[in-house]
């Protein structure tokens, strides 16, 4: 079935870098990507998507673009804030169902 | 205010003991889901249900059960059976047509063992 693997955490970085959280798929067919994040102590909610190759995603200063020739979805933002301290993750559509990736925690450092 | 609703935050079971995590919700979906969350593996699906009265098992099912009574609950049972049970359960829902997009996900359930 239908899959995604995300880069390895944490992530620590300084408010205003740079960030890069990449993702690959593994997929039967083009199937919509999404990234979900989760803050401190809640659920998850849905940060963005991308139904088609080459379509970009985009949502509070985040963005990703699904890349059919490297089968990836990263996830970047240019300058990041305190704020943006949550688990990122990358999903994809399974049979009936989301497929979730591991999670990358980003912790973002004043 | 329309939302997901799980209870309680923290849960806390004895050997042997089952417990049950509540998951109810007043966004009128008809498709609703049970995650477990443990450090470093993401999210696995335990039970999923599309209608009432229906659910089909997940990733990794046994040692839990689920009923759908009611459009708008889906408990979840973890069972003496379950030996790891310590986990962060998380329940989610959507509407069936958009489910394999977007879910509403609940606050989450801490359970640990005594």
């Amino acid at each position: 079935g239908n899959s995604v693997t995300q880069m390895e955490g944490p992530v620590t970085l300084s408010e205003e870098a740079f960030l890069t959280i990449n993702c690959t798929y593994t997929a039967t067919g083009y199937p919509s990507l999404f990234w979900y994040v989760q803050y401190p102590g809640e659920g998850l909610q849905l940060l963005l998507k991308a139904t088609k190759a080459d379509d970009k995603g985009s949502n509070k200063g985040f963005e990703a673009t699904y890349r059919k020739e490297t089968t990836s979805f990263h996830l970047e933002k240019g300058s990041v804030q305190v704020s943006d301290s949550a688990v990122y993750f990358c999903a994809t559509q399974g049979a009936q169902k989301l497929v979730f990736g591991q999670g990358t925690r980003l912790t973002i450092n004043p | 205010d329309g939302g997901i609703t799980q209870s309680p935050k923290y849960l806390f079971r004895k050997e042997g003991q089952n417990v049950t995590l509540s998951c109810e919700q007043n966004l009128n979906h008809d498709a609703m889901y049970w995650y477990r969350q443990d450090p470093g593996q993401g999210l696995r699906l335990i039970y999923y249900s599309q209608i009432v009265n229906d659910f089909q098992k997940g990733d990794i099912a046994e040692g839990y059960s689920v009923s759908r009574e009611k459009k708008e609950s889906f408990p979840l049972t973890v069972t003496s059976a379950q030996k790891n049970p310590t986990a962060f359960y998380l329940c989610a829902s959507g509407p069936l047509r958009d489910s394999r997009e977007k879910l509403f996900f609940g606050s989450g359930t801490q359970l640990s063992v005594l």
